[in-house]
C-alpha cells in the first residue's frame, strides 16, 4: 500500500469556524508533512513530524495547529482562518533517512480549502 | 543561498517527440535531487531521484534525468512524449546536511503535449 489518504477532499469554512484536516498512511513511514500549495505554485512546507514529534514549524500562524496522534495519522486543526489561507493542503509521508540516503515523499491528493 | 531554478514556465512538445524539462540548482556540497509531477487537481507524484552513483537515473512512466555536477543541472527527459504526460513538473533539491528532510522546490514547469 503506497497510498496517503486525506479527508475531506473539499472544505468550505467561514472565518469563525473550527475544522480539521485528516491524513493517514499505512506504509510505516515515520516522517509526515503538511504543505500548503497555491495554484500553479510549488508546495510550501508548513510542518514536519518525525517519530510523532514536531520537528519543523515553518513560522506558521497559530490558527493552524498540527497533531500527530500516532505513526499513521496526521491532523491539521484550523481555527479563525483568513481568506488568504484558501489553498490546497497536502499531506506527505516518507521514511526517515539515515545519513547518506534520502527517501522520496509520498503525497496525498490534498484537501481543497476555501475560506469565506 | 540554496535555490532551484526551472527556467521555463511552460514547455510545448508534439506527441511522439522527445521532451526535456530543465532544472538547475545551487546547493552546497552534493545535493539530493528529485522530480515530482502533479496532474490537475491532484497531489504530487514522485518520478525519480538522484542520490549518488550513475548520473543517469531512470524513473516512473519512462522518464529519466541526468545529473550534471559541472553544470549543476538535473534535466528531466523522455524519448517519446505522450499526451498523458501533460502536467506540472517540479524539481526539488535536498541539502544532505539538512536533517529535517526539507526540500527546496523549483517554481514548476507546465508541460503541454500536443497530439
Amino acid at each position: 500500500d503506497t497510498e496517503v489518504t486525506q479527508t475531506p477532499k473539499h472544505l468550505v469554512m467561514g472565518m469563525t469556524n473550527k475544522k480539521s484536516l485528516k491524513c493517514e498512511q499505512h506504509m510505516g513511514h515515520r516522517a509526515m508533512y503538511w504543505y500548503k500549495q497555491k495554484a500553479k505554485k510549488p508546495p510550501e512546507l508548513m510542518f514536519v513530524y518525525s517519530y510523532e514529534k514536531l520537528s519543523i514549524n515553518e513560522s506558521v500562524p497559530s490558527r493552524f495547529s498540527p497533531e500527530c496522534p500516532n505513526s499513521s495519522l496526521l491532523n491539521l486543526h484550523l481555527h479563525a482562518l483568513q481568506p488568504e489561507d484558501s489553498a490546497l493542503y497536502l499531506c506527505a509521508s516518507s521514511q526517515v533517512a539515515p545519513p547518506g540516503l534520502a527517501y522520496e515523499q509520498y503525497f496525498g491528493p490534498g484537501t481543497r480549502l476555501t475560506v469565506t | 543561498a540554496q535555490s532551484v531554478a526551472q527556467p521555463e514556465d511552460q514547455v510545448n512538445v508534439a506527441e511522439g517527440n522527445p521532451l526535456t524539462v530543465k532544472c538547475t540548482y545551487s546547493v552546497s556540497g552534493n545535493p539530493y535531487l528529485f522530480w515530482y509531477v502533479q496532474y490537475p487537481n491532484r497531489g504530487l507524484q514522485f518520478l525519480l531521484k538522484y542520490i549518488t552513483g550513475d548520473n543517469l537515473v531512470k524513473g516512473s512512466y519512462g522518464f529519466e534525468a541526468e545529473f550534471n555536477k559541472s553544470q549543476t543541472s538535473f534535466h528531466l527527459k523522455k524519448p517519446s512524449a505522450l499526451v498523458s504526460d501533460s502536467a506540472l513538473y517540479f524539481c526539488a533539491v535536498r541539502d544532505p546536511l539538512d536533517s529535517n528532510y526539507q526540500l527546496i522546490w523549483g517554481a514548476g514547469t507546465k508541460l503541454i503535449i500536443k497530439p
